[in-house]
């Protein structure tokens, strides 16, 4: 079975400044997909960023950054000169190639930002 | 561009009624997949519909079931409701060959 973990249930970061979010998986499976998603308080999941597990090169997105480490089973996320509107929940999460949309997610990482 | 839509956004019911919830997908997406997240936790897989097939299913109960139409739009029905029900449920769709499913905004259900 695949899961995702999240050890860190909540974060806080000053506004401008950069925070990592962590995140470990768990799976036999070779060819999968990870993502990071975000939830705001308006409750609308927004996909942040999403890695190929073939590809040995992090994926980025503006800001927003991942360290992808598929030997250790690792997949963080890095948010750099943190703003207001990045205040959400941040859930990880992980699919198989052929689950045909079947994301499994972590328990997710609420995170702060403060002026 | 339009992104993925739910119907209704509020819904309060009594235990072992039935509802239905719909969903419309972004233009062009084929794919349509339902989730429940219970406040606190993140979501659940429920289903995946892809051309009016059901291409994947959850550890959910029977009393779950959903269905796509021609036009990809999709139906979530749960009977006999249980308190245990209530919920953020979230549609999804997603493009083939592009991994990573885009969410609509939910339809948040109330179970008394």
């Amino acid at each position: 079975a695949q899961t995702v973990t999240q050890s860190q249930p909540e974060m806080s970061v000053q506004e401008a400044e950069t925070v990592t979010l962590s995140c470990t998986y768990d799976t036999s499976e070779n060819n999968y997909y990870l993502f990071w998603y975000k939830q705001p308080p308006s409750r609308q999941m927004i996909l942040v960023i999403r890695q190929e597990a073939y590809k040995q090169q992090n994926a980025t997105e503006n800001r927003f950054s991942v360290n992808f480490q598929k030997a250790a089973k690792s997949f963080s996320l890095k948010i750099s000169d943190s703003q207001l509107g990045d205040t959400a929940m941040y859930f990880c999460a992980f699919m198989i190639a052929t689950s045909y949309d079947k994301v499994i997610f972590g328990p997710g990482t609420s995170l702060s930002v403060i002026p | 561009d339009a992104g993925v839509t739910q119907s209704p956004t509020h819904l309060i019911k009594t235990r072992g009624q039935h509802v239905t919830l719909r969903c419309s997908p972004i233009s062009g997406h084929k794919s349509v997949s339902w989730y429940q997240q219970v406040l606190g936790q993140g979501p659940q897989f429920i289903f995946q519909y892809y051309e009016k097939e059901e291409r994947g299913r959850g550890n959910f109960p029977d009393r779950f079931s959903a269905r796509q139409f021609p036009n990809y739009s999709s139906e979530l029905n749960v009977n006999a409701l249980l308190l245990g029900d209530s919920a953020l449920y979230l549609c999804a769709s997603s493009l083939e060959g592009l991994a990573g499913p885009y969410f609509g905004p939910g339809t948040r259900l109330l179970v008394l």
